[in-house]
């Protein structure tokens, strides 16, 4: 059965560092999603992205936040200068279409130090 | 690796009718959240169990986490045309280590 895939699992850096996580969505999926977990909390909607642009965004989603889908498989989500409260487990999720159920991959831990 | 699955994956009901949504997990859990996601929308935190055999409702939803914290329930009761949805379980491992969401229960309410 199809996935939607991440990587890396585990990711630690420091403070001020970019870093930038990566998701293979399934690959018939038009709609791609970032959510963030900070550790011990709900699940927080990031950023929404259809046909190579945001549709939609969170408060979260500030300007060091970034989106991209470089190629026919990648979709990246860039933290530019990454703050100790960046430390959370981030989800990268894909749908068909808008209106669908959304297939969530694994998750990277993201550990800013 | 940790895996969590959810029962049914579909369920169409007539508006009044009682629903429930399994989810198992394949290891013990420390805490299992439930999220409810709209058509067109995206998953909205509902509630977490924390405890063994932990029951809790929110009007007409029920929770409920399993004595061996390896399995939960979400159960409505008389459905309406607003409950669409669906209801994804997400569970945390006991090391706080893996967070895996279940694959979700669509549900579809015939007025």
């Amino acid at each position: 059965e199809p996935e939607v895939t991440q990587t890396p699992s585990h990711q630690v850096t420091q403070m001020g560092q970019e870093v930038i996580l990566r998701c293979v969505p399934i690959s018939n999926h038009l709609y791609f999603y970032w959510y963030r977990q900070i550790l011990g909390q709900k699940v927080e909607f990031l950023v929404s992205f259809y046909n190579n642009e945001i549709s939609e965004k969170s408060e979260i989603f500030d300007d060091q936040f970034s989106v991209e889908r470089p190629d026919g498989s990648n979709f990246t989500l860039k933290i530019r200068s990454t703050k100790l409260e960046d430390s959370a487990m981030y989800f990268c999720a894909s749908s068909e279409f808008a209106s669908d159920t959304q297939y969530f991959g694994p998750g990277t831990r993201l550990t800013v130090l | 690796g940790q895996q969590v699955m959810q029962i049914p994956q579909y369920q169409h009901v007539q508006e009044g009718e009682d629903f429930t949504t399994y989810c198992n997990s394949s290891t013990t859990l420390s805490n299992i959240q439930w999220y409810k996601q709209r058509p067109g929308g995206h998953p909205v935190f509902l509630i977490q169990l924390v405890k063994s055999g932990e029951v809790k409702k929110q009007k007409r939803l029920t929770f409920q986490f399993g004595e061996a914290k390896k399995n939960s329930s979400l159960h409505i009761t008389a459905t309406q045309t607003t409950d669409v949805g669906t209801y994804f379980c997400a569970g945390e491992d006991n090391y706080g280590q893996n967070f895996v969401f279940g694959p979700g229960t669509r549900l579809s309410v015939l007025p």
